[in-house]
């Protein structure tokens, strides 16, 4: 079964727009949300987590919202801009386990100029 | 630093044929990790290890075998390939930490078995 659930598949925004790409999750012990970032012949890069204590951390043009009692989390990419077209993906793990993260199944974002 | 390296970049395997992907990180990292990627699917965990004489199974074992001799290598073995072994193989190293640290991926190894 899959244990973190991804959406869209894919997403297409204009330049200047709103991504926002969701996750959720079904295991409660999962204490550690990372979103990956992955260009084409690349391995993914982290770009921005959050632990379940915090309802929403924002790095730059990037935001992660956290729902825990509903165990979904989102990710928001304010201002879009073509050099973020990539594929995201979502992860979580348990406490103090990032070597052992399980990924959603990814969105292939395409941000048009 | 050259972070994680791994080699090869591309392989074509025959099915029954076996193969090692290398797997080196230079940041003395405790932790490492292989992962495989397939369309639609996501990464999905193979094997890990939390340190040099210690591993352990993922998501998807099957058919794969590691070992961890250095704290700086992780190779991982495919035995006997088969066409379902057909992906994107990425491997990461993950230092120790209070908390969470971030896992750092190498560029993969496109594998295809005909």
């Amino acid at each position: 079964q899959q244990q973190v659930k991804q959406s869209p598949q894919s997403l297409i925004v204009q330049k200047g727009g709103i991504s926002i790409i969701n996750c959720a999750y079904e295991n409660t012990a999962f204490d550690y949300f990372p979103w990956y970032q992955q260009f084409p012949g690349k391995g993914p890069a982290l770009l921005i987590a959050i632990r379940p204590d915090v309802s929403e951390k924002k790095e730059g043009r990037f935001t992660i919202s956290f729902n825990k009692s509903a165990k979904q989390f989102s990710l928001h990419i304010m201002d879009s801009q073509p050099g973020d077209s990539a594929t995201y993906f979502c992860a979580a793990s348990p406490m103090d386990s990032s070597y052992k993260l399980i990924f959603g199944s990814g969105t292939r974002l395409l941000v048009r100029p | 630093n050259a972070g994680v390296t791994q080699t090869p970049k591309f392989q074509v395997l025959k099915t029954g044929q076996s193969m090692t992907l290398q797997c080196a990180q230079d940041m003395n990292h405790e932790y490492m990790s292989w992962y495989r990627q397939d369309p639609g699917m996501g990464l999905r965990l193979i094997h890990y290890s939390v340190g040099a004489g210690i591993t352990d199974q993922g998501e998807v074992p099957n058919g794969y075998n590691v070992s961890r001799s250095t704290t700086e290598d992780f190779p991982l073995r495919l035995l006997s390939a088969a066409p379902s072994q057909t992906s994107v193989y990425f491997c990461a190293s993950t230092p120790r930490g209070r908390q969470n640290t971030e896992a750092f991926f190498g560029q993969g190894t496109r594998l295809t078995v005909v």
